[in-house]
């Protein structure tokens, strides 16, 4: 059964600092993991998402990783805004169509 | 485009009251997927269906709640009897087959 986990449950940063956001799952046999991006009372937007024959995706600012070996994956938020503040969750999809997520990572950056 | 469409936002009910929650996907999309959020806790997949089928029914609770999504008219998520703990936000995703899911606003169901 696919767990994933994401660590830390919040964090505070300056405006402008470079930030890692960790996410770890316990099954190798993972299809793809997306990353997404909740704002208070809305629904999910999708960031980014990563095959599991793929090791990263880029997406402006944004940079995601997958190691399927440790299972794990960073999401990489360069020179972080103001307008980056929100929860940002990781799920994983393994054979069947649904996505396991973990409990986010609550982002605040402080301008 | 039009996203994925819930309805309605919020939604309060008494409890033992039913709950009935809508959901139309995006344009060409024939996938559908529930998932409920409790409060401080992350996503959980609930059921996923294709029109007219249940494909993956194994995170829906074995009472008291049922999907559908028929030939016309959006995806329901029903729930009879509603108690305190059904309290949550659920959100519809549709897909045209795989990824991405593309996910609504949500519904946030209150029962008091």
């Amino acid at each position: 059964k696919q767990e994933v986990t994401q660590i830390p449950a919040a964090l505070s940063v300056p405006e402008g600092e470079n930030l890692v956001l960790n996410c770890s799952f316990t099954d190798s046999a993972i299809y793809n993991l997306q990353w997404f991006r909740q704002d208070p009372g809305k629904g999910l937007t999708s960031l980014l998402l990563i095959q599991s024959s793929q090791r990263e995706q880029t997406s402006g600012r944004l940079n995601a990783s997958l190691d399927k070996s440790s299972g794990r994956s960073t999401l990489y938020i360069a020179a972080s805004q103001p307008g980056d503040s929100a929860t940002y969750l990781c799920a994983g999809r393994g054979g069947s169509e649904k996505l396991v997520f973990g409990k986010g990572t609550k982002l605040t950056v402080n301008p | 485009n039009a996203g994925v469409m819930q309805n309605p936002r919020h939604l309060v009910r008494r409890r033992g009251q039913e709950a009935r929650l809508r959901c139309s996907p995006m344009k060409g999309h024939s996938h559908v997927y529930w998932y409920r959020q409790l409060p401080e806790e992350g996503l959980k997949f609930m059921v996923y269906l294709q029109k007219e089928n249940i494909i993956d029914e194994s995170g829906m609770p074995k009472e008291r709640f049922s999907a559908e999504f028929p030939k016309e008219g959006p995806s329901i998520l029903r729930i009879q009897q509603v108690v305190r703990g059904d309290s949550a936000a659920y959100f519809c995703a549709s897909s045209p087959g795989g990824e991405p899911q593309h996910f609504g606003d949500g519904t946030r169901l209150s029962i008091l």
